[in-house]
Formats: structure tokens, C-alpha cells, sequence
């Protein structure tokens, strides 16, 4: 059973562009979560998706993020006109549906942007 | 708001020595205290956790007892291996909500 997908794993991205976050949550996972790790910070928590519904984005910034998590295909975390300041390791959790509780959530390797 | 506050490191061993890894916390109501744990490369893994008070959470020979009166969480093994190096997260949540709340992660060195 593959665990939780993150894709890249590296990406570099001049100031203005925009940036997209892949999660593939694992095999049978209805909620996905995304964290975002500053430099010399612990993981703060930014959104939580469910299939084509988002539950809670109190962690999101207001301005440039957008989370998405479609009935089919990967959850998107999308950054516009980037900053150096979203330079970041940034972090998708799944969890099953049933019984769900936040110490089941299970981590992707995580997507380090940089931001040149 | 929750917050996890835990020791800063690097912390470096020597194989078998004894590791502590300081962590407390201020919640509202009784949250449930884990430790995860990150390998170079990887993402986070659920080490243990402890759902209450007086709750031990152990496995992989790493223990944490939940002390409601200090509210802590330390993070303890008897005899560390090289194999253990790594960052490790101190975090809280509660029932009734969907977030994790990290401390700021200690990273282990352990040398041969």
C-alpha cells in the first residue's frame, strides 16, 4: 500500500511565478491536510480538504494561496506570484474517513520550494 | 492559542547513551501528545502517543509518559543507536479538532 505521494520533492521558483503542490493522498484516504515547515520552525498547519470541499482553512494565508482537492486526480496546493518568504518545506497528511482522528494522519515526504 | 514548546537542539549521543528530549505544553482541556518522528528525506512518522494523563506511550524503545500536572511529554530511550538520528516533533491535538500543533523539532545526532 503506497503511502502519501508528494510531487516534486524540490522546486525552484523565481519571485512572481506561481507554484503547485501535488498530494496524492493514500489508497483510500477521503481527507488530506497541508502543513507548511518555515525554515527552523516546526509544521504549521495551513488547510484541511475532504473530496471537492474544503473544512477548514483557518492556517491559510488570505492572499496568493489556494488549496484544492478535486473528485478525482491529486489535492493541489497552489501558490501565486511567490515570495521568498513562502520558501518552505511543505507538507501533505491523509487520513482515512471512518473513526477519524488527527493522530491518524499519515505524512507525504514533503515539497521543498525555494524561492530565488 | 495551544502551543508545544520543546528543547532546542542539535542533540549529539553516543551510541548507547541515554536520551531525554524535553517537551511541554499549554492546551486548553486534555489534548491528546505525540511524537513523530523524521528521517533525512522522509516525511513525518507517528513514533507514539498518549491520549491521557498518566498514559505511556512507547515503542521502537523510545517511552513519554502524559504528566497533566508539569504538562509534559519528554521523549526518553534507554540506549540510542546511530540508526536513531533524526528530527523529532512534539504535537498536541484535540478531539474535536483537525489540526496538529508541532513543537519547533530536535534533531539527534547519534555517533558510532
Amino acid at each position: 500500500n503506497a503511502g502519501v505521494m508528494q510531487n516534486p520533492r524540490h522546486l525552484v521558483r523565481r519571485r512572481g511565478q506561481e507554484a503547485r503542490l501535488r498530494c496524492s493522498p493514500m489508497k483510500g484516504h477521503s481527507h488530506v491536510y497541508w502543513y507548511r515547515q518555515l525554515p527552523e520552525e516546526g509544521l504549521k498547519f495551513m488547510v484541511y480538504l475532504q473530496k471537492e470541499n474544503i473544512i477548514d482553512e483557518s492556517g491559510m494565508p488570505k492572499e496568493r494561496f489556494s488549496a484544492e482537492f478535486p473528485k478525482e486526480g491529486p489535492s493541489i496546493l497552489r501558490i501565486q506570484q511567490v515570495v521568498r518568504g513562502d520558501s518552505a518545506a511543505y507538507f501533505c497528511a491523509s487520513s482515512p474517513p471512518v473513526n477519524r482522528r488527527s493522530y491518524e494522519q499519515y505524512f507525504g515526504p514533503g515539497t521543498r520550494l525555494t524561492v530565488t | 492559542g495551544d502551543s508545544v514548546t520543546q528543547m532546542e537542539g542539535p542533540v549529539t549521543l553516543s551510541e548507547e547513551a541515554f536520551l531525554t528530549i524535553n517537551c511541554t505544553y499549554t492546551a486548553t482541556g486534555y489534548p491528546s501528545l505525540f511524537w513523530y518522528v523524521q528521517y533525512p528525506g522522509e516525511g513525518l512518522q507517528l513514533l507514539l502517543k498518549a491520549t491521557k494523563a498518566d498514559d505511556k506511550g512507547s515503542n521502537k524503545g523510545f517511552e513519554a509518559t502524559y504528566r497533566k500536572e508539569t504538562t509534559s511529554f519528554h521523549l526518553e530511550k534507554g540506549s540510542v543507536q546511530v540508526s536513531d538520528s533524526a528530527v523529532y516533533f512534539c504535537a498536541l491535538s484535540h478531539a474535536s479538532d483537525d489540526k496538529i500543533i508541532f513543537g519547533k523539532g530536535t534533531r539527534l545526532h547519534i555517533l558510532p
